[in-house]
């Protein structure tokens, strides 16, 4: 079936230490997100791609890094830049070039930083 | 940024009711608007995604209003189930791309057998 998977469910990690977020699509979408959900707030957008090897900072990029090597993937690196890891965090990819297109989402990963 | 808000934050009702909640957003610079649904323990799924002024949308038991000019979507349940009990999201395409989405922190439905 297609689909986003994201690696691991749950993530530990130690104060000042990067970490990468995996998120892997066999949709064959061009395009590829990354939000942030904090309790309280909606869905922040920290980067997006829309086609390989190009991609653009969201609302919230400070702290993060991502690649797009290939089309499938899409790794998001937690830096210990990041003052606030520690959050919920979904990927999301949709078809390129539809003004009404949607956006299909993966589990999650929750991130705990100590 | 733009400013997406849902209203009620959260709403409880017993099954059979039917209810409504509201998604208000900055008619400037309008592309489109989405509605998802996320039920706990799972990822967000599309619901709709509404582009025209006066776009109405439907899938079963749920419906949605777009109106543009003033900046809102209306998002109904007939006869609300236990298992519509989840989180309902709204966001809205960003001026000037096709892309990015901003969204609203969502109102929590609850429906109680």
């Amino acid at each position: 079936d297609g689909g986003i998977t994201q690696s691991p469910k749950y993530l530990f990690r130690k104060e000042g230490q990067n970490v990468t977020l995996s998120c892997e699509q066999n949709l064959n979408h061009d395009a590829m997100y990354w939000y942030r959900q904090d309790p309280g707030q909606g869905l922040r957008l920290i980067y997006y791609s829309q086609i390989v090897n190009d991609f653009q900072k969201g609302d919230i990029a400070e702290g993060y890094s991502v690649s797009r090597e290939k089309k499938e993937s899409f790794p998001l690196t937690v830096t210990s830049a990041q003052k606030n890891p520690t959050a919920f965090y979904l990927c999301a990819s949709s078809i390129k070039g539809r003004r009404n297109y949607e956006q299909y989402f993966g589990p999650g990963t929750r991130l705990t930083v100590t | 940024i733009l400013n997406v808000e849902q209203s009620p934050q959260s709403l409880h009702v017993q099954e059979g009711d039917s209810t409504n909640f509201t998604c208000s957003f900055p008619s400037s610079n309008f592309y489109a608007l989405h509605w998802y649904r996320w039920e706990t323990a799972k990822s967000p799924e599309a619901l709709f995604v509404m582009t025209l002024n006066g776009d109405e949308k439907k899938k079963g038991r749920i419906s949605a209003t777009l109106n543009t000019k003033e900046g809102y979507s209306y998002l109904y349940i007939k006869g609300s189930q236990p298992e519509d009990s989840a989180t309902y999201l709204c966001a809205q395409n960003s001026g000037g791309s096709n892309y990015k989405l901003t969204f609203g922190k969502g109102t929590l439905l609850t429906v109680n057998p």
